[in-house]
This record gives C-alpha cells, sequence and structure tokens, in this order.
C-alpha cells in the first residue's frame, strides 16, 4: 500500500533562518506531489506541484521554493523564513493525472520567531 | 485559472438537522470533484468523489453530492447530522486548464458545528 511521510511534525526557526520540509511517497511510481500551505479562513493554499523529477509549477509567488530531486521526494525550502512563513504545511500525492484523488502527509506545523 | 468557492465559512446546526454545504467551481472543461473533511487534530481525509456518471455520489458516513453541470456545483448534503461531524469540510476540483496538467484546486473550506 502507499504511504506518504512528511517531516518534522512541528518547527520553530528563527526569522531569517533556512528552511527545509521533506515529503516522501512509499508504494507507488510518478506519483503527482503537492504542497499546500492550510491557514484559518483561508482553505488549502496550493503552493507547488509536480509531475515529474525536475518538474515544479509554483501557483503562488513568494519566499519559498520546491524541489523533486527524486521520483517520490518533494522538498519546500526557503533561504531566510519570514514571519509570513508561519502556517500549516501540507504534502500530498495522487496519482498521475485527474481521475484520483489525493493522500494527504500528517502536516507540518512552522512558527516562524 | 480554475477556483473553488465555498461560501460558508462557519456553519451550526443542531443534532438531526438537515445538512447543505455549497461548492461551485469556475472551471468549464472536464472536472474531478471532491470532498474532503477534517476532523478535529486529523489529516484530510476524502469524503467523496465524482468522476463521471451517475451526478449523485454517496460517500461515507452518510454524505452525498450532487454535481450540477450547468450550475458548476457540486454541493455536499446530509439528511440529518450527529455531533461527530463537526469537522472542516473542503471541496475540491482536479481539471486540467488548457495543455497543463492536472491541477488539485481547494475551497477555503466550510467549518460544521453541530450542537448536541
Amino acid at each position: 500500500s502507499q504511504t506518504i511521510h512528511q517531516w518534522p511534525a512541528t518547527l520553530v526557526q528563527p526569522v531569517g533562518s533556512p528552511l527545509s520540509l521533506e515529503c516522501t511517497v512509499e508504494g507507488t511510481s510518478n506519483p503527482n506531489l503537492y504542497w499546500y500551505r492550510q491557514a484559518a479562513g483561508r482553505g488549502l493554499q496550493l503552493l507547488f506541484y509536480s509531475v515529474g523529477i525536475g518538474q515544479i509549477s509554483s501557483e503562488v509567488p513568494q519566499n519559498l521554493s520546491a524541489s523533486r530531486p527524486q521520483d517520490r521526494q518533494f522538498i519546500l525550502s526557503s533561504k531566510k523564513l519570514l514571519l509570513s512563513d508561519s502556517g500549516f504545511y501540507l504534502c500530498a500525492w495522487s496519482v498521475f493525472g485527474g481521475r484520483t484523488e489525493a493522500f494527504f502527509g500528517q502536516g507540518t506545523r512552522l512558527t516562524v520567531v | 485559472a480554475q477556483s473553488v468557492s465555498q461560501h460558508n465559512h462557519h456553519v451550526i446546526l443542531s443534532e438531526a438537522a438537515s445538512l447543505e454545504l455549497g461548492c461551485n467551481y469556475s472551471y468549464g472543461g472536464t472536472v474531478n470533484l471532491f470532498w474532503y473533511v477534517q476532523y478535529p487534530g486529523q489529516h484530510l481525509q476524502l469524503l467523496l468523489k465524482y468522476f463521471s456518471g451517475d451526478p449523485l455520489v454517496k460517500g461515507i458516513k452518510g454524505f452525498e453530492a450532487e454535481f450540477i453541470k450547468s450550475k458548476f456545483s457540486f454541493n455536499l448534503r446530509k439528511p440529518s447530522v450527529q455531533w461527530s461531524d463537526t469537522a472542516e469540510y473542503f471541496c475540491a476540483v482536479n481539471a486540467k486548464p488548457g495543455a497543463g496538467s492536472y491541477q488539485l484546486t481547494f475551497g477555503k473550506g466550510t467549518k460544521l458545528s453541530v450542537i448536541p
């Protein structure tokens, strides 16, 4: 069966420090991968999605970037965190194509202080 | 760009009341539609999905949703809610804008509070 791992679960980082959140999927090949940010009252905001290695699409201009160095690995990064980067970040995967639901990781609560 | 609108931010109901949560999307092509639920302290779970066929789809826990293509809507319903339905509900659309790849877009969510 397929599983998705996302870590860390919580993270407290100072302003200006770098960020690296990692997400890996097991049990499937060539998945679509997504990074979302969830904020109260604002739902899930799609940040990045990827349909293959090295292929990243950005939905919202921001202080973050994403990379997909391997087929089942998706990384969310920042060179210098801002206070406004605080939030709940979710990684998700789906089978390549449209007729499939997405499966979510447990999320990372990021607090920038 | 495709978008998903959930018009109710917070709905408060008494147990046994009927529920209908609205969802409208803006994409005109072929769409795949979903409702997800997030119970307090838990991660997102799929409630139901629509790809094609019968526009009335049934999901888990007595929920159902109706796809009305002419109205670009996919409203979620339940005849009689329970306290355990207290959660946040998200509508989502997976569609392929133009020649690009499929994108999964969520609405802002509707928080449901059921009063015992």
